[in-house]
């Protein structure tokens, strides 16, 4: 079945260091891609994504490539900042199907 | 409406009682879904919904869970005889049910954080 692996947590940075959380996935055919964030004690939002081969998604300063011939959707951001300290979720999805998501790497931005 | 709504957002209850979590999607959206996020826990998908039936169930970790949708539109998680392991945030979320140009897209409610003493 699908399935994605997220590289484990908890990440630690300062300041404006660069940010790379790796994604790799387990599909048939070609899913769609997703980052979700969830801030301290909010719900889950859409971050980005990307639905075929080589798009690039971006929001916030945040950038992942969809890579098929690596099976992978690394998330990065050039200088992270305290307000990025989140829970940060890879999935994906096939179809009006149910997203399947990695199990999180929770980022806390020092400053 | 304008989000994903659910109902209640606490919701403390005895070992051994019934729950029902309420789930209010986006007007319009067919596909209806349901996670659950224990503490320190990633997503764990429950079941999901096209319309009012059930295509997959496959994540209802027991038969002391179940959910209906009724009217295309509003959907109950029933959990019965709860149990401590059961304590967890239960996350809605919905979306068209079909490709849009960016794709599919999915609109999470805040939750149900469920605590069972």
């Amino acid at each position: 079945g699908n399935s994605v692996t997220q590289m484990e947590g908890p990440v630690t940075l300062s300041e404006e260091a660069f940010l790379t959380i790796n994604c790799t996935y387990t599909a048939t055919g070609y899913p769609s891609l997703f980052w979700y964030v969830q801030y301290p004690g909010e719900g889950l939002q859409l971050l980005l994504k990307a639905t075929k081969a080589d798009d690039k998604g971006s929001n916030k300063g945040f950038e992942a490539t969809y890579r098929k011939e690596t099976t992978s959707f690394h998330l990065e951001k050039g200088s992270v900042q305290v307000s990025d300290s989140a829970v940060y979720f890879c999935a994906l999805s096939q179809g009006a199907q149910k997203l399947v998501f990695g199990q999180g790497t929770r980022l806390t931005i020092n400053p | 409406g304008a989000g994903v709504s659910q109902s209640p957002s606490n919701k403390v209850t005895e070992k051994g009682k019934d729950v029902e979590l309420r789930c209010d999607p986006i007007s319009g959206h067919t596909a209806l879904y349901w996670y659950r996020q224990s503490l320190g826990q990633g997503l764990e998908f429950l079941i999901y919904f096209q319309g009012n039936s059930a295509p997959d169930k496959s994540g209802l970790p027991s038969d002391r869970f179940s959910a209906e949708r009724t009217g295309g539109s509003v959907s109950t998680l029933t959990i019965q005889r709860t149990q401590q392991e059961d304590s967890a945030v239960y996350l809605c979320a919905s979306s068209p049910g079909f490709a849009t140009r960016g794709g599919y897209g999915y609109t999470f409610g805040s939750g149900t954080r469920l605590t069972v003493v």
